[in-house]
């Protein structure tokens, strides 16, 4: 596509549901990252992908967290049994390179999530 | 995981004042930095991606230099304009580890 496209836009659940985040990356993309930002902090970083391989997950919270891009392109960031401090922008990124550092990162508007 | 500062936390400017602000960041295992621009509810924008040490990268009114062997890079505003609010945000990466944002400066710029 022609930019990052993550969905849905706004999530609302309970307490203890199961969500799952969506991004598309730009096409021809290698390298995804998820992120998670609070409001009015930068990005955190979460984990990456280069090809269908997660890189890192360092950054995952806890075991609740997942993510998979299976075929290398879209990309599902899974959040099991959702907490109330689980509510927050979870954006999407990718870039060009294999990992490669100096490629931008292009950012999609992001999956805003709220716990009840 | 990078320990990432960036100096002031806010900073209010009349139009027309210049301005810049700090990021710092570990300079072991440097690899390249890169500059966002970020207005609220939208996305961060790349701004420069800077890799060598005394690196000088301008665009327009903005321009940003790396110091990797004291870790630090700055970004300056000339002139500054209304449309320049947003919060800067710098994500240094070192080999191995991935990019960190650091909390970003939020710029306003009174007309």
């Amino acid at each position: 596509g022609a930019g990052v496209s993550q969905s849905p836009r706004y999530k609302v659940t309970k307490r203890g549901q199961d969500v799952a985040l969506r991004c598309d990356p730009i096409s021809g993309h290698v390298s995804l990252y998820w992120y998670r930002q609070a409001l009015g902090q930068g990005p955190e970083f979460l984990t990456y992908f280069n090809y269908e391989a997660q890189q890192d997950k360092s950054g995952l919270p806890n075991d609740r967290f997942s993510a998979e891009r299976p075929e290398g392109s879209i990309s599902t960031l899974t959040i099991q049994r959702t907490e109330q401090r689980d509510s927050a922008m979870y954006r999407c990124a990718s870039s060009l390179g294999a990992g490669d550092r100096t490629g931008e990162l292009f950012f999609g508007e992001g999956s805003r999530l709220t716990v009840l | 995981i990078l320990n990432v500062e960036q100096s002031p936390q806010s900073l209010h400017v009349q139009e027309g004042d210049s301005t810049n602000f700090t990021c710092s960041f570990p300079s072991s295992n440097f690899y390249a930095l890169h500059w966002y621009r970020w207005e609220t509810a939208k996305s961060p924008e790349a701004l420069f991606v800077m890799t060598l040490n005394g690196d000088e990268k301008k665009k327009g009114r903005i321009s940003a230099t790396l110091n990797t062997k004291e870790g630090y890079s700055y970004l300056y505003i000339k002139g500054s304009q209304p449309e320049d609010s947003a919060t800067y945000l710098c994500a240094p990466g070192n080999y191995g580890q991935n990019f960190v944002f650091g909390p970003g400066t939020r710029l306003s710029v009174l007309p």
